[in-house]
């Protein structure tokens, strides 16, 4: 079965650089969520999207954006990259109207910034 | 964010059960009791959920406290694939906020 396809898998920036992590949810999914973790931490929620609008925001920073587009992919856009950036950085997605809403997550963007 | 509660680390040989307890004592009415795992390097994975009643699935069964304040994910044999960190995570039914709020989560190990 398709799952969560992240891209890049692994990426390394500058500080100051920008960085363009992509996802492709599962077919017919039409929600999804951004989640980070440092190192050894735990996943913390950034944004989510649903229908191409947003739907819910966490502890995203200014510097960072995001958007779903017309096929329901999305990219998270992250700018003045900040050695504190360095994270993985995982993209779930789930079928809003499923009564179980499970979120499937993809194996996620390892973000190193030097 | 309703909180959640778990121990930070637990131990289980191959094959045996193992019992991970979830405190959640602010729980509210609505609120449903998730589960998912994260294994070494790899994305969080979903693994049941329920409201009120028990529930069992293939991968493992929830057994939640008649007044909902705590719950607990059971694996009846646990194989060393088990060994992840485990998560407790309330969540707002249906139409409400989506997001899963990860606590600390119990890491754990099991031993061949």
């Amino acid at each position: 079965a398709a799952g969560v396809i992240q891209s890049p898998r692994h990426l390394i920036k500058e500080k100051r650089e920008t960085a363009t992590l992509k996802c492709y949810p599962i077919p017919r999914h039409d929600t999804v969520y951004w989640y980070q973790q440092g190192p050894g931490q735990d996943p913390q929620f950034l944004i989510s999207f649903y229908e191409k609008m947003q739907s819910d925001k966490g502890s995203i920073p200014d510097r960072f954006s995001a958007q779903q587009f017309s096929d329901y992919h999305s990219e998270l856009n992250m700018s003045s990259l900040e050695l504190g950036d360095s994270a993985l950085y995982f993209c779930a997605s789930s079928f809003q109207n499923s009564a179980k809403n499970i979120q499937y997550f993809g194996a996620g963007t390892r973000l190193s910034v030097l | 964010d309703a909180k959640t509660t778990q121990p930070n680390s637990m131990e289980s040989n191959e094959e045996e059960p193992v019992h991970l307890p979830c405190n959640h004592s602010t729980i509210s009415g609505t609120d449903y009791i998730h589960w998912y795992r994260q294994l070494p390097s790899q994305g969080p994975e979903y693994v049941i959920h329920g409201l009120t009643s028990n529930v069992n699935n293939r991968m493992a069964s929830l057994a939640i406290a008649e007044d909902r304040k705590s719950s607990t994910l059971i694996l009846h044999r646990a194989t060393l694939r088990d060994a992840a960190v485990y998560y407790c995570i309330l969540r707002a039914p249906p139409g409400g906020s989506e997001k899963l709020v990860f606590g600390k989560g119990t890491k754990l190990t099991v031993n061949p």
